[in-house]
């Protein structure tokens, strides 16, 4: 079993739908990651949280420290927002290294 | 103010050859992280180097692999004698602070991506 399980692995939405991208994990860890990888290729940090929450545009991200899960939440989505979203975390014991979870590909259409 | 700069974007080499890969951290980051992604699968970590020195090696195969970050310079991921399974996207990421003081926002580049023939 992975370390790091997200869900769902494929996700297509409409444009302007409320998405969730859910994250689960069963280490201890430092912090969680949300990244996206664009179809060129590219990484980009979305988020470093250790608890609650955090908000950046049309971007939230949640963590429960205690059930050991995160959610990305994606508000009037677009069909720019398509891209694969990573949950990655810092366990206690290894700093900055991340485990990385498989990845949700996110499919918004027009 | 680059981000952390990898090249090159692509590499195609034989069975046999050797591969260079090259990261330049962002400007004042001295911990540069290396991660491969093979197709269809995920991210997975390599090596964790701060200047001069190797941190954390445990994810990189025993042979053929082997991992640099000079005084002065760009780290280089060195493959030797590669062969297609090595064909993967290798990005490299770095942060400021210093691993063990908890996790830090980490910048990656935009990749590498090996093919081998």
């Amino acid at each position: 079993k992975n370390e790091v399980e997200q869900s769902p692995q494929n996700l297509t939405a409409q444009e302007g739908e409320f998405i969730t991208i859910n994250c689960s994990y069963s280490v201890g860890i430092s912090a969680l990651h949300w990244l996206q990888q664009h179809p060129g290729g590219g990484i980009v940090s979305l988020f470093m949280l250790s608890s609650g929450k955090k908000k950046h545009g049309r971007l939230i991200a949640t963590i429960n420290i205690q059930e050991k899960h995160s959610s990305l939440h994606i508000t009037a989505s677009h069909p720019r927002d398509s891209a694969v979203y990573i949950c990655a975390v810092s366990k206690e014991t290894s700093g900055s290294r991340l485990t990385f979870g498989e990845g949700t590909q996110l499919t918004v259409n027009p | 103010n680059a981000g952390v700069m990898q090249n090159p974007r692509h590499l195609v080499r034989r069975r046999g050859q050797e591969a260079r890969l090259r990261c330049s951290p962002m400007k004042g980051h001295s911990h540069v992280y290396w991660y491969r992604q093979l197709p269809e699968e995920g991210l997975k970590f390599m090596v964790y180097l701060q200047k001069e020195n190797i941190i954390d090696e445990s994810g990189m195969p025993k042979e053929r692999f082997s991992a640099e970050f000079p005084k002065e310079g760009p780290s280089i991921l060195r493959i030797q004698q590669v062969v297609r399974g090595d064909s993967a996207a290798y990005f490299c990421a770095s942060s400021l602070l210093r691993a063990g003081a908890g996790a830090n926002v980490l910048t990656f580049g935009a990749g590498s991506r090996l093919t081998v023939l």
